[in-house]
């Protein structure tokens, strides 16, 4: 399996600012990917990083409202900018394990913007 | 979109075995069926998954169909910790060219009851 870290855990937020959630983990993996979860609803993926190439996003979510980076194999970064309300979720980083079998996920960092 | 269909919800008596259906009609012959659940907004954890045997570890058992087109998640000895939000999914694995991504449905809402 894979430890994964996340920070911040938890934080609140003006609107019209912006965030960087840091993912770490224990190993070197190949795929990290990011997750928002919206409250009372199911997670919704927001990207792919591959390490040395651009993050593939997903229908709804474009590069200036979530840019992220990925400088090595054991880390990676999303952004969430110029934050509304709407953006109050919990973002979640995702990792495939060595075999290719199994994707283990952080803790996941609650964001509230007010 | 999510190829899975589960229940919204099921309770369960502390003890008993949880038998928790999902349905997959349009499962492909390269895809696996992944179980993770979710505890109180924490980060998705990683049950068990399987192709086409059943499947069994320390912490549930995976019975999947002869056609393949539905699955059971079974935790034999349900304890209040095991109150969460179930994941059935359907996914790629193996892929020598990348990880394929997790797609979540709504899950089911397992409420063990004392």
């Amino acid at each position: 399996s894979a430890v994964i870290s996340q920070k911040p855990s938890r934080d609140i937020c003006q609107r019209g600012t912006s965030l960087t959630i840091q993912c770490q983990v224990d190993s070197q993996v190949t795929m990290m990917f990011w997750y928002r979860q919206q409250p009372g609803q199911s997670l919704t993926l927001i990207a792919t990083a591959n390490q040395g190439s651009e993050a593939t996003y997903e229908s709804g979510f474009v590069i200036d409202k979530f840019p992220i980076s990925r400088p090595n194999l054991t880390f990676s970064t999303l952004t969430v900018s110029n934050m509304s309300p709407e953006d109050s979720s919990i973002y979640l980083c995702s990792v495939e394990g060595h075999s290719g079998n199994t994707i283990y996920f952080g803790e996941g960092s609650w964001l509230t913007v007010v | 979109d999510a190829k899975t269909t589960q229940p919204t919800s099921m309770d369960c008596a502390e003890g008993r075995a949880a038998n928790l259906p999902c349905n997959h009609s349009t499962i492909s012959g390269n895809e696996y069926v992944y179980w993770y659940r979710q505890i109180h907004s924490q980060g998705p954890q990683y049950i068990i998954h399987g192709l086409k045997n059943n499947e069994t570890n320390e912490m549930a058992s995976l019975i999947i169909t002869e056609d393949r087109k539905s699955s059971t998640l079974i935790l034999p000895h349900a304890t209040l910790r095991d109150t969460a939000v179930y994941y059935c999914i359907v996914r790629v694995a193996m892929v020598p060219e990348g990880a394929q991504k997790l797609v979540f449905g709504q899950g089911t809402r397992l409420t063990i009851n004392p």
